[in-house]
């Protein structure tokens, strides 16, 4: 079955600070994997996406995510967290749905809060 | 290029009412899903438009809920009558085709949360 898994509830960093949140996949053919952020009373916003190609992939707002096959993983980064970062952040997978299209399968997603 | 928009963005209402979520898509896309965030949950699937047709509904959770797209532009989605446990964020989503990822990938408006007391 596909899922998306999210093993971090929440995190907390100090400002300035790296950050990595971590995600793994389980999905049967080749994964489209999406990091979305959901700021407080804001919808989802992309944040960065991978289909193909190159396996590290940037995004907005500083963030990259690294595509890992053989550990089913997408983790995303950001060298310098801001305080304007604290959000609730969702990783995702687009499956290929059996009576044609696609839907997005979502992680429970990682809140972020970030201290001075 | 307007993105998808979603009305009202709060509704608060009580147990037994009904409410009707709306949802506008990108123009010129033909398909439309609605997905739902109930407290603490992951975000999950309800349905799928193609055009006015409902190409999947596995993840419409009980009769209650009922999701309209006629023309095939903007859709629906009441909740009669509603529960406590329907409280949470309903998001809709659009995209293009549905032949590739790349035509598939799914734009979100923004939600709309709903309360039920």
């Amino acid at each position: 079955a596909q899922s998306v898994t999210q093993p971090d509830i929440h995190i907390t960093v100090s400002e300035g600070a790296s950050l990595e949140l971590r995600c793994n996949y389980s999905y049967g053919a080749t994964p489209y994997l999406f990091w979305y952020v959901q700021s407080p009373g804001q919808g989802l916003q992309l944040l960065l996406k991978y289909f193909s190609g190159d396996t590290l992939v940037q995004g907005i707002k500083g963030f990259e995510a690294e595509f890992k096959r053989s550990q089913s993983s997408f983790n995303l980064r950001k060298p310098s967290v801001h305080w304007s970062d604290a959000a609730e952040y969702f990783c995702a997978v687009g499956a290929r749905r059996n009576t044609g299209g696609f839907k997005t399968i979502f992680g429970a997603g990682t809140r972020l809060f970030v201290k001075a | 290029e307007a993105g998808v928009t979603q009305f009202p963005s709060h509704s608060v209402i009580e147990k037994g009412q009904t409410v009707t979520l709306r949802c506008d898509p990108i123009s010129g896309h033909d398909n439309l899903y609605w997905y739902r965030r109930v407290m603490g949950k992951e975000i999950k699937f309800l349905l799928h438009f193609v055009k006015e047709s409902k190409q999947d509904e596995s993840g419409m959770p009980n009769n209650r809920f009922l999701a309209e797209r006629t023309g095939g532009t903007y859709s629906t989605l009441k909740v009669q009558p509603a529960e406590l446990e329907d409280s949470g964020v309903y998001f809709c989503a659009s995209s293009h085709g549905t032949s590739g990822i790349r035509d598939n990938e799914q734009f979100f408006g923004p939600g709309t949360r709903l309360t039920v007391l």
